[in-house]
């Protein structure tokens, strides 16, 4: 069972360049979210989605943008990489039936912005 | 915006002894939700329990929560090495279930 897949897992970019971290989840999970981690603030929503076409603003948005065409795949776009955007991102999926799930995380991309 | 914070930030025992942390949350929830993450790696779920219940088990995990105190914790009992880890709360906000909002994180060390 893959579950939950980012990659690439290390990047480094230089400010001012635009990437796309790929998310990809096989459980057919309605809920798809992504998180930025940082030394000492924890897990910070910056968006997410509750189905294919559906996506939302969480906590930290700016930066950063998302789609999702297909219910499997949620990228996370960084339109023009700044040093401040140097974090470690995770994908989340957690299913939407019946409420009261638990959310299934990837392994983590590790970014640094020179 | 983050919802739990987590007490303490961090916490060094022995094996064998009991890890207690604490969540405290500031609006209505559907469940709150304990994870583990070992270094340098993805979160792992560990327990979740309703808001209508008080207390939940699961193997060496005790979970409670206060909804009248906005606050949850965790025990673990018998510590072991393998614990070593940072522990998140996380809650499911009643109206808003779709993105689960996490606290800090406490750092768990446990010492041979």
């Amino acid at each position: 069972n893959a579950g939950v897949t980012q990659t690439p897992k290390f990047q480094v970019l230089k400010t001012g360049q635009s990437m796309t971290l790929q998310c990809a989840q096989d459980m057919n999970h309605e809920y798809m979210s992504w998180y930025r981690q940082d030394p000492g603030m924890g897990l910070r929503l910056i968006h997410y989605s509750v189905g294919a076409g559906i996506t939302d603003q969480g906590e930290v948005p700016n930066g950063y943008n998302v789609s999702r065409s297909t219910t499997e795949d949620f990228p996370l776009r960084l339109l023009s990489a700044a040093p401040s955007q140097t974090s470690v991102y995770f994908c989340a999926s957690r299913t939407g039936t019946g409420g009261n799930t638990e959310a299934f995380f990837g392994q983590g991309t590790r970014l640094t912005v020179v | 915006s983050q919802q739990g914070e987590e007490d303490p930030q961090a916490l060094s025992i022995q094996e064998g002894e009991n890890a207690t942390m604490n969540c405290s949350y500031k609006t209505s929830i559907n469940n709150l939700q304990w994870y583990r993450q070992n270094s340098g790696r993805g979160l792992v779920h560990l327990i979740l329990i309703r808001s209508n219940e008080r207390e939940k088990h699961s193997g060496r995990l005790r979970v409670t929560l206060d909804t009248s105190k906005k606050s949850s914790s965790l025990l673990i009992t018998a510590s072991r090495a393998a614990d070593t880890a940072s522990y998140f709360c996380a809650t499911d906000e009643s109206g808003s279930g779709y993105a689960l909002n996490f606290g800090k994180g406490t750092s768990l060390l446990v010492t041979p």
